[in-house]
C-alpha cells in the first residue's frame, strides 16, 4: 500500500520562506503524479491550494497567491510546497495528496506549520 | 458560488448504520465524480470514497470496503454515504468533495459529525 509521508510540524519566521515536504513510499514515483496541496485552518474545512505535475503543468486554486508553489524533488521521491514570504494567517496544517491508482487516493500526514 | 452542505451525522452505538447525505449547489453536480472523506479528532484527512459522475463506479478505502456504500441522486444534486456495522474507529467529520485523479478535491463542506460510542 503506497504511502505519504509528511514531518509532523514545522516553522518559519514571517517573512521567510517554508519548505514542506511530502516523501512517496517506494512503490510510487513522484514524477508520474499529479501533487495536490490543501491547506487546513483549525476548524476549517481543508482548502485546495494548487496542484504541481512539472514545471510545464500546475495550477493554482482559486485565490491562491503566487506565495504558495509546487516542485518535486525526483532524486528523494518527494514533492514540495514552498510558501514564499510568510505570514501569521499561513499558520496552518498542509496536507498533501494524490491518486495512485484510479480506485485509490491518498492523503499524507499533515504537517503543521507554525509561523513565529 | 458553489456551496456544499453535509449533514445526517449523530451519535451512533458500535454496530449501528448511519446514512450522510451532501448537497452541492453552484455547479453542474450530474457532470463531476465526488468523495468523501473523513478527519477523526485531532488526526489527518482520509480519503473513503469515489463515485464517478453517473454512478457507474464507486470505490473505497480498505477500511470502509463491505460497510460503507457510496450513492447519488442525480435528479436531487446529493451525494449520500450509508454507513453500516459501524466501529469506533469511524467517529470522524465527513466531507463530501468534488474530484477525482486529475482534478482536485476543489469544494468542501463544513463537513459533518459521526460520532460512533457505547
Amino acid at each position: 500500500q503506497p504511502v505519504l509521508t509528511q514531518p509532523p510540524s514545522s516553522s518559519a519566521s514571517p517573512g521567510e520562506s517554508a519548505r514542506l515536504t511530502c516523501s512517496l513510499s517506494s512503490d510510487i514515483n513522484v514524477r508520474a503524479y499529479n501533487i495536490y496541496w490543501y491547506q487546513q485552518k483549525p476548524g476549517g474545512p481543508p482548502r485546495y491550494l494548487l496542484y504541481y505535475y512539472s514545471d510545464s503543468d500546475y495550477g493554482q486554486g482559486s485565490g491562491v497567491p503566487s506565495r504558495f508553489s509546487g516542485s518535486k524533488d525526483a532524486s528523494a521521491n518527494a514533492a514540495i510546497l514552498l510558501i514564499s514570504g510568510l505570514q501569521t494567517e499561513d499558520e496552518a496544517d498542509y496536507y498533501c495528496s494524490l491518486w495512485p491508482s484510479n480506485a485509490l487516493a491518498l492523503f499524507g500526514g499533515g504537517t503543521t506549520l507554525t509561523v513565529l | 458560488e458553489v456551496d456544499v452542505v453535509e449533514s445526517g451525522g449523530t451519535w451512533v452505538q458500535p454496530g449501528g448504520s448511519l446514512r450522510l447525505s451532501c448537497a452541492p449547489s453552484g455547479f453542474t453536480f450530474s457532470s463531476y465524480s465526488m468523495n468523501w472523506v473523513r478527519q477523526a479528532p485531532g488526526k489527518g484527512l482520509e480519503w473513503v470514497s469515489y463515485i464517478s459522475s453517473e454512478g457507474g463506479s464507486t470505490y473505497y478505502a480498505d477500511s470502509v470496503q463491505g460497510r460503507f456504500i457510496i450513492s447519488r441522486d442525480n435528479a436531487e444534486n446529493t451525494l449520500f454515504l450509508q454507513m453500516n456495522n459501524l466501529r469506533s474507529e469511524d467517529t470522524a467529520l465527513y466531507f463530501c468533495a468534488r474530484g477525482y485523479k486529475y482534478s482536485p478535491f476543489e469544494y468542501w463542506g463544513q463537513g459533518t459529525r459521526v460520532t460512533v460510542s457505547s
